[in-house]
């Protein structure tokens, strides 16, 4: 079975533009996570969706956004990038996302320059 | 809110060595406790999770202790091998299933 699928897997911008990172679940999860992993320090929170609705969201300005698909694959959007974008942006899927356990994928690596 | 520490934050072993890392927790309200391991520029793997019920769970050479009360849990590696390098990141599970993650324990075992 294929696990957690992100794309791209790298990525170089420059300030000021937009950019979309896109997740697919282990099929038969509902539950997609996005966090932000920035170099030596631990993934931090951005979104999480389930059954395409929101359903919780982590300290981030609005020019961060998400959405899950009824296939329950998942995009992040960011608008108007800063160089404090540049990360790890790791993607997490569950089954229900409560109580259950979180598979991340590899990351898509964002780098703006 | 909640904080996740991770102690110490590097560690050096030779190999064959037993070894513990420790996180703690600032609020005990979790749903569960989950331990990965994370390779340099790689995502997360799931090494154990732990039910806000249970105390520990084991998988081959790893177990992991939770003491909610405490706000402490503990990962425990056997007889350590060079394979085992990589860094380790505790997550506590809270409310909208939130993972909270420390900032890791960067593991080298020598030969």
């Amino acid at each position: 079975d294929a696990g957690v699928t992100q794309s791209p897997t790298h990525l170089i911008k420059t300030r000021g533009q937009h950019v979309t990172l896109r997740c697919s679940p282990i099929s038969g999860h509902k539950s997609v996570s996005w966090y932000q992993q920035v170099l030596g320090q631990g993934p931090q929170f951005i979104f999480q969706y389930y059954e395409k609705e929101e359903r919780g969201r982590g300290n981030f300005p609005d020019r961060f956004s998400a959405r899950q698909f009824p296939n329950y694959s998942s995009e992040l959007n960011v608008n108007a990038l800063l160089l404090g974008d540049s990360a790890l942006y790791l993607c997490a899927s569950s089954l229900t996302g409560m109580n259950t356990e979180a598979f991340f994928g590899q990351g898509t690596r964002l780098t703006v320059v | 809110k909640q904080e996740v520490t991770q102690i110490p934050a590097a560690l050096s072993v030779p190999e064959g060595e037993n070894l513990v890392l420790n996180c703690s927790f600032t609020d005990s309200a979790i749903y569960n406790l989950q331990w990965f391991r994370q390779d340099p520029g790689k995502g997360l793997t799931s090494l154990l999770l732990i039910q806000s019920s249970q105390r520990e769970q084991t998988s081959g050479r790893l177990n992991a202790s939770l003491d909610k009360s405490s706000g402490r849990s503990t990962l425990y590696i056997a007889a350590s091998q060079p394979g085992d390098s990589a860094t380790y990141l505790c997550a506590a599970t809270g409310t909208a299933s939130k993972l909270t993650f420390g900032t890791g324990t960067r593991l080298q075992v020598t030969l």
